[in-house]
């Protein structure tokens, strides 16, 4: 079955840490890869997608991901965090093949301490 | 240009009441996705609905849950006699051309509480 994992329920870091959230997905064939967020008493907004090109895909907001076909990942990144990247974040996948049925991951809970 | 609106934001209901959840895509956008969100848990499909057609159920309780997108006005998910284990976050979002990889676009949620 296709799926989606992410590695970290909650991640706490300190203010200009860096960041690194894990997501391997579970799927054969191609697919599109997304990372949302959902800030607080916010609905879910795209930081980031690839669908095909580059595997390293620019963001909003300082955010990055590198896709890696071989290990089936898509790892999000940021160089420095700020508190206003409190959020929940989720890892999602669309397989070619799924008319448009994207599937997410559990969600990584970012908490920044000031 | 207003975003994808969901209503009610909250909604209560009573084990065997019906619920009824409104979507109101963007503007230009005929396709519609239904998700939930269970405590705790990450979004899961569950419909796909493009103007007054099914295109994908799979993610679709067998019993009890419906969904429909018509001709005018907006997306209905329909839960009926609920129960205690439909409380979730149900969250939709509509996009204009899936098939040219389009991004979906998501609402702010109706959080369904069963008491």
């Amino acid at each position: 079955a296709q799926s989606v994992s992410q590695h970290n329920h909650h991640v706490i870091l300190s203010e200009a840490a860096s960041l690194e959230l894990g997501c391997n997905y579970s799927y054969g064939g191609t697919v599109n890869l997304f990372w949302y967020v959902q800030y607080p008493g916010q609905h879910l907004q795209l930081l980031l997608k690839y669908f095909s090109g580059d595997p390293l895909v620019k963001g909003i907001k300082g955010f990055e991901a590198e896709f890696i076909k071989s290990k089936f990942s898509f790892n999000l990144r940021k160089p420095s965090v700020q508190w206003s990247d409190t959020a929940e974040y989720f890892c999602a996948v669309m397989p070619y093949s799924s008319a448009s049925k994207i599937i997410f991951g559990s969600g990584t809970r970012l908490s920044i301490r000031p | 240009n207003a975003g994808v609106m969901q209503n009610p934001r909250h909604l209560v209901r009573r084990r065997g009441q019906e619920a009824r959840l409104r979507c109101s895509p963007m503007k230009g956008h005929s396709h519609v996705y239904w998700y939930r969100q269970l405590p705790e848990e990450g979004l899961k499909f569950m419909v796909y609905l493009q103007k007054e057609n099914i295109i994908d159920e799979s993610g679709m309780p067998k019993e009890r849950f419906s969904a429909e997108f018509p001709k005018e006005g907006p997306s209905i998910l329909r839960i009926q006699q609920v129960v205690r284990g439909d409380s979730a976050a149900y969250f939709c979002a509509s996009s204009k051309r899936p098939t040219l990889g389009d991004e979906q676009f998501f609402g702010p949620g109706t959080r369904l509480t069963v008491l």
